[in-house]
């Protein structure tokens, strides 16, 4: 059984730029979860989407979007990039009733 | 507002010894879960083990162990016969349990925990 699969794993992007970045779930995972990691901040929760609708919201500017298509598979997108968004972005799905989280590998950001 | 401690930044540890690593919580909710997860450097997180809130016994998985103290907030995590591949990044999160739908997890900032050989 295939994990959940991020991609691409690194990018490197200038500031003012914007990115995508995609998450894969696990087959039958229809809730998909995004968190940012930084030394200084740890991980944070950005969004989470279940059956292609924003179940839940962190403390994101707006900057920060994402959606999940009807093969629950997820992107998020940051505009207008800041060098603060430097972080590593892990993805994470879960069954509806299933509370264990499983983690992609991550996408590591820098911008420049 | 959840929040999540964890008051150890870094901790080593001989192999084939046991070390515990603290956690503590605050939350005015009832029903919630308790993880603890690790992130080597391949920066792949790990689920090493859960608790619900509701049960008293503590879980137990393998060589890891968890001591759940409700009332105190309190949940750390006991790594018995330490091995050099348990070399990692530790975090504690939390989840509230609203009825039948989760929220996020909640992390702590993390103990990264060395294991000698």
């Amino acid at each position: 059984k295939a994990g959940v699969t991020q991609t691409p794993r690194y990018l490197i992007k200038t500031r003012g730029q914007q990115v995508t970045l995609s998450c894969s779930p696990i087959s039958g995972h229809r809730s998909v979860s995004w968190y940012q990691q930084t030394p200084g901040q740890g991980l944070q929760f950005l969004f989470e989407y279940f059956s292609e609708t924003q179940r839940n919201k962190g403390n994101f500017p707006g900057r920060f979007s994402g959606r999940q298509f009807s093969n629950s598979r997820s992107e998020m997108n940051v505009s207008t990039l800041e060098l603060g968004d430097s972080a590593l972005y892990l993805c994470a799905s879960r069954r509806n009733s299933n509370t264990e989280a499983f983690f992609g590998q991550g996408t590591r950001l820098t911008v420049v | 507002a959840q929040t999540v401690t964890q008051s150890q930044p870094e901790m080593s540890v001989q192999e084939a010894e046991t070390v515990t690593l603290s956690c503590t919580y605050d939350t005015s909710e009832n029903n919630y879960y308790l993880f603890w997860y690790k992130q080597p450097p391949s920066r792949q997180m790990i689920l090493v083990i859960r608790q619900e809130a509701y049960k008293q016994q503590n879980a137990t998985e393998n060589r890891f162990s968890v001591n759940f103290q409700k009332a105190a907030k309190s949940f750390s995590l006991k790594i018995s016969d330490s091995q050099l591949g348990d070399t990692a990044m530790y975090f504690c999160a939390f989840m509230a349990n609203y009825g039948g739908s989760q929220g996020n997890l909640i992390f702590g900032k993390g103990t990264k925990l060395s294991v000698k050989p």
